[in-house]
C-alpha cells in the first residue's frame, strides 16, 4: 500500500516570496511522483512528474520538485510566486505495477499582494 | 484535443433519485478513472478501467454505486438511489501506459437534497 502526506493544509505567502509545499510518501516499491494543481471550480492539472532519471524536475511556470529517496519526500518549490499561483496543490504517488494514483489531502497556496 | 469531457457540470437531485454522470476520455487513452472529491475525505479513487475492463472497484462506497465503460470513448457512473452524503464533485480522468500522469475532466458537482 502507498500513502501521501502533505504536511501543510494551507500556506499563505506574499507575492514574489519563495514557497515550499511539503510532500512525504510511503511505498514498499519504487514510485512515480506527481504534483497537480487545481484552480477554483476546475479539474486537476498535471504540474510536474518524476518517473526516473534526474531527481530534480521542473514545470514550465517556474515550479520545481526534488525526489529524495532517503527522506521519502517530493517537496514543491518556487523561488518567487505570483498572485496567479493561488490554487490548491496535490501531491500523488503511483508505485510498481499498480497504475492508480494515491493523492494527498492537498495544500491551499494563497498568494497575497 | 478537447480533453476529458464530463457531463453534466452541475446536478441537483432529490434523495432517492437515480443520478448518471458521464465521461468521454481522450482518444487513445486506455485507462479511465473515477474520483470523488469532498472536503472531508479529499480525492478518493472509486474505480478504474483499463481497455474498457474494470480493474479495481474497491473504492466504490456501496452497492448503490455502479460504473460502466461500454466502449473506449464513453463511461458512466451511476448512483441509485442517491443520498445527501453522496454530494461531492466527481472527476473523471484518463491516461495511457506510455505517458504517466492523468488528464482530468472539469468535474460534475453533485448536490443531493
Amino acid at each position: 500500500a502507498q500513502s501521501v502526506t502533505q504536511l501543510d493544509s494551507q500556506v499563505p505567502v506574499f507575492e514574489e516570496a519563495p514557497v515550499e509545499l511539503r510532500c512525504n510518501y510511503s511505498s514498499s516499491v519504487s514510485v512515480y511522483l506527481f504534483w497537480y494543481v487545481q484552480y477554483p471550480n476546475q479539474g486537476l492539472q498535471l504540474l510536474l512528474k518524476y518517473l526516473s532519471g534526474s531527481t530534480l524536475v521542473k514545470s514550465i511556470n517556474g515550479f520545481e520538485a526534488e525526489f529524495n529517496k532517503s527522506q521519502t519526500s517530493f517537496h514543491l518549490r518556487k523561488p518567487s510566486v505570483h498572485i496567479s499561483d493561488t490554487a490548491e496543490y496535490f501531491c500523488a504517488v503511483s508505485g510498481g505495477s499498480n497504475y492508480k494514483l494515491t493523492f494527498g489531502k492537498g495544500t491551499l497556496l494563497t498568494v497575497n499582494p | 484535443d478537447a480533453g476529458v469531457i464530463q457531463s453534466p457540470r452541475h446536478e441537483v437531485t432529490e434523495m432517492g433519485q437515480e443520478v448518471t454522470l458521464r465521461c468521454k476520455p481522450i482518444s487513445g487513452h486506455d485507462y479511465l478513472f473515477w474520483y470523488r472529491q469532498t472536503m472531508m475525505r479529499g480525492l478518493e479513487l472509486l474505480i478504474y478501467f483499463n481497455n474498457n475492463v474494470p480493474i479495481d472497484d474497491s473504492g466504490m462506497p456501496e452497492d448503490r454505486f455502479s460504473a460502466k465503460m461500454p466502449n473506449a470513448s464513453f463511461s458512466t457512473l451511476k448512483i441509485q438511489p442517491s443520498e445527501p452524503r453522496d454530494s461531492a464533485v466527481y472527476f473523471c480522468a484518463s491516461s495511457n501506459t506510455a505517458n504517466y500522469g492523468y488528464t482530468f475532466g472539469s468535474g460534475t458537482r453533485l448536490t443531493v437534497v
